[in-house]
């Protein structure tokens, strides 16, 4: 199983930050095989960015993804306030599919 | 658009057999290639895949549950279903049908307690 760890659990920022969270994999992800997601309370999660850097439909271009391999970013280039939210990473090419912890991104 | 809703008992007793159903409208259930999900987050916390079925009907089911999980597609009804057996309080959680591609339902909540 592939185990995906993200950092930090907490990010307090102002609106118009740049946020960048990281998402650690214990091994090689599969094809890119990697999205995030987003999750407000009460919410469903919303699908931000998969495999690896292509965003959603109806995703802003300030959300961005990078990486390879086993390290991988997620990019709000400026924070607005509707982006205050928990954001997950999830890798779906190998099973079980695994999500991280989530990085929680707050108000400071 | 293609839309799910979560249907299902908001309490299930402890060693009894969770049952829920994911009705799908605005699209075929059977159309397409798309991996059916089952993902579950008790309060508070993260994201668990339960597992998911095809539409073909193949599943593949996370190893922590397998033993306990059933997951169908029942193409007349344009639903998909979950049976998770032997529940216990840890079982208690939001629990959501989801098909790749980002597309969720609203999630229902189970709570397991006699």
């Amino acid at each position: 199983e592939i185990v995906l760890t993200q950092s930090p659990a907490t990010l307090s920022l102002s609106p118009g930050e740049r946020a960048t969270l990281s998402c650690g994999a214990s091994q090689s992800v599969t094809s890119s095989y990697l999205a995030w997601y987003q999750q407000k309370p009460g919410l469903a999660p919303r699908l931000l960015i998969y495999d690896v850097s292509s965003r959603a439909t109806g995703i802003p271009d300030r959300f961005s993804g990078s990486g390879s391999g086993t390290d991988f970013t997620l990019t709000i280039s400026r924070l607005e306030p509707e982006d205050f939210a928990v954001y997950y990473c999830q890798q779906y090419g190998s099973f079980p599919v695994t999500f991280g912890g989530g990085t929680k991104v707050e108000i400071k | 658009q293609v839309q799910l809703q979560e249907s299902g008992p908001g309490l299930v007793k402890p060693s009894q057999t969770l049952s829920l159903t994911c009705t799908v409208s605005g699209g075929s259930i059977s159309s397409g290639t798309y991996y059916w999900n089952w993902i579950r987050q008790p309060a508070g916390k993260g994201l668990d895949w339960i597992g998911h079925i095809s539409t073909s009907g193949s599943t593949n089911y996370n190893p922590s549950l397998k033993s306990r999980v059933t997951m169908s597609l029942d193409t007349s009804k344009n639903q998909l279903s979950l049976e998770l057996s032997s529940v216990t309080a840890a079982d208690t959680a939001v629990y959501y049908c989801t098909r790749n591609g980002g597309l969720w339902g609203q999630g229902t909540l189970v709570t397991v307690s006699s």
